[in-house]
């Protein structure tokens, strides 16, 4: 069983165009994270839903649109794409807000923008 | 701003080897050091994780030390396998407020263990 489990593991789109990742948690986690990792491995957050309420929104462009329309579900909307957009996007979730420290990652969605 | 520098960038040892990777914090208001660990094609996974209050944490033949006056900590892996090539990414957060979950990552190090 697929603890965080994220669709499409990868996204190949032109520039301009809309896309979206979905991502699923199945431990019961009552926070979920969108995390944006670049070409040089450099992981930083973007997003956290606690119990669908926006947490974090971490100076991220507004064509980046997260909606979380219940615990266990958090997806990813992206408009007009950007080369620059291009990177591996991980969900995330954890207990408690994240104050017992740990997060569970998905395996990625690898988005390339041609 | 980079608030978590890590070193080195890559790391080559042959197996049995002690790899040793670092990292230096700058923010005070951090609480919790975890270390994750990434294989190709997979998202990081926790590995160990220390709060100040500890100089020292020790699971399997992984070990956190800490240096809270000294703001660093560094992971040592024990008689390291070839299994245990990943990239490995010190973090940060803070407790409480907006800081839920908030990790602040290093670079990450490639950490490559030869037969």
């Amino acid at each position: 069983d697929t603890a965080v489990s994220q669709t499409p593991k990868y996204l190949v789109t032109q520039m301009g165009n809309d896309k979206s990742i979905k991502c699923e948690q199945n431990l019961g986690h009552d926070t979920m994270y969108w995390y944006k990792q670049d070409s040089k491995k450099f992981l930083k957050i973007m997003f956290s839903y606690n119990n669908k309420e926006l947490i974090i929104n971490e100076t991220v462009p507004n064509r980046f649109s997260p909606k979380s329309p219940d615990k266990a579900h958090l997806n990813l909307h992206i408009n007009s794409l950007e080369l620059g957009d291009s990177a591996v996007y991980f969900c995330a979730s954890s207990l408690n807000g994240g104050l017992t420290g740990e997060l569970f990652f998905g395996e990625g969605s690898r988005l390339t923008v041609l | 701003q980079q608030q978590v520098k890590q070193s080195p960038q890559s790391l080559i040892v042959q197996k049995g080897g002690i790899p040793i990777i670092n990292c230096a914090y700058e923010n005070t208001a951090f609480d919790y050091f975890p270390w994750y660990q990434q294989f190709p094609g997979k998202g990081p996974a926790l590995l160990i994780a220390i709060r100040p209050d500890v100089s020292e944490k020790k699971e399997g033949r992984f070990t956190i030390s800490f240096n809270k006056s000294a703001k660093q900590f560094s992971l040592h892996i024990m008689d390291s396998q070839p299994g245990d090539s990943a990239t490995y990414f010190c973090a940060a957060s803070g407790a409480g407020g907006t800081s839920y979950g908030k990790l602040t990552f290093g670079q990450g190090t490639i950490l490559t263990v030869h037969p």
